[in-house]
């Protein structure tokens, strides 16, 4: 069965912090992994895509990376801003037809001042 | 460019009424999702539609649920009778398909039952 789990479920940092957010997956065969910051009262919003080949992208404080042997990901922060408190949920994309979505439960970051 | 647009934003209802959703996709996109977010979890899609037609729906609880695209553009979701157990964010996604299919988001409609 295709699973993403997402540790931890939430987070406290204070500004200024950086913070890392895990992403393990057992989608089989696998195509892309995205990452997704989705503001409270929101929906999602796209932060990163990476494929199979792609290791590492950022996206200005925000770098996230992919080991596709071991089937795990991590987004970074870097200098956290109290904007950045928000849901981030990480979604996996398999090679079938339609490519289904199989998402994260999220990791919930609060960042005080 | 436009994004996903929803609507209502909020609706609350007591148990046994019936809710309609409404969801205009990015101008161009074939594909369109409707999925249920429950509080503290990721979404879950109920279903997916390509055009007119439904690609996937079977997490649908089609005893109560039901979603029409009758155009290929715009798109409804009912609830008819709602559960308490409904209680959710129901969000609208939007994919032009590809090798990323990435699909992009509306800003989702609260649903509180009573």
């Amino acid at each position: 069965k295709n699973q993403v789990e997402q540790s931890p479920q939430s987070l406290i940092i204070l500004e200024g912090k950086n913070c890392t957010l895990q992403c393990n997956y057992t989608v089989s065969p696998f195509s892309n992994l995205r990452w997704y910051k989705q503001d409270t009262g929101g929906g999602p919003v796209s932060l990163t895509i990476m494929t199979f080949s792609e290791n590492t992208k950022s996206n200005g404080r925000y770098t996230a990376t992919l080991d596709a042997d071991t089937k795990q990901s991590s987004l970074h922060i870097t200098a956290s801003q109290l904007s950045d408190s928000a849901s981030y949920i990480c979604v996996v994309s398999g090679v079938v037809a339609g490519n289904m979505l199989t998402f994260g439960g999220g990791t919930r970051l609060m960042v005080k001042p | 460019e436009a994004g996903v647009a929803q609507s209502p934003r909020y609706k609350i209802i007591e148990k046994r009424q019936s809710v309609a959703f409404w969801c205009n996709p990015i101008s161009g996109h074939a594909t369109l999702y409707w999925y249920q977010q429950i509080l503290g979890q990721g979404p879950k899609l109920l279903i997916q539609f390509q055009n007119n037609g439904v690609v996937d729906d079977s997490q649908l609880p089609k005893d109560r649920f039901s979603a029409e695209r009758l155009k290929g553009v715009d798109s409804t979701l009912k609830i008819q009778p709602a559960k308490l157990e409904d209680s959710a964010v129901y969000l609208c996604a939007s994919s032009l398909g590809g090798i990323y299919n990435e699909q992009f988001f509306g800003p989702g409609t609260r649903l509180t039952v009573l």
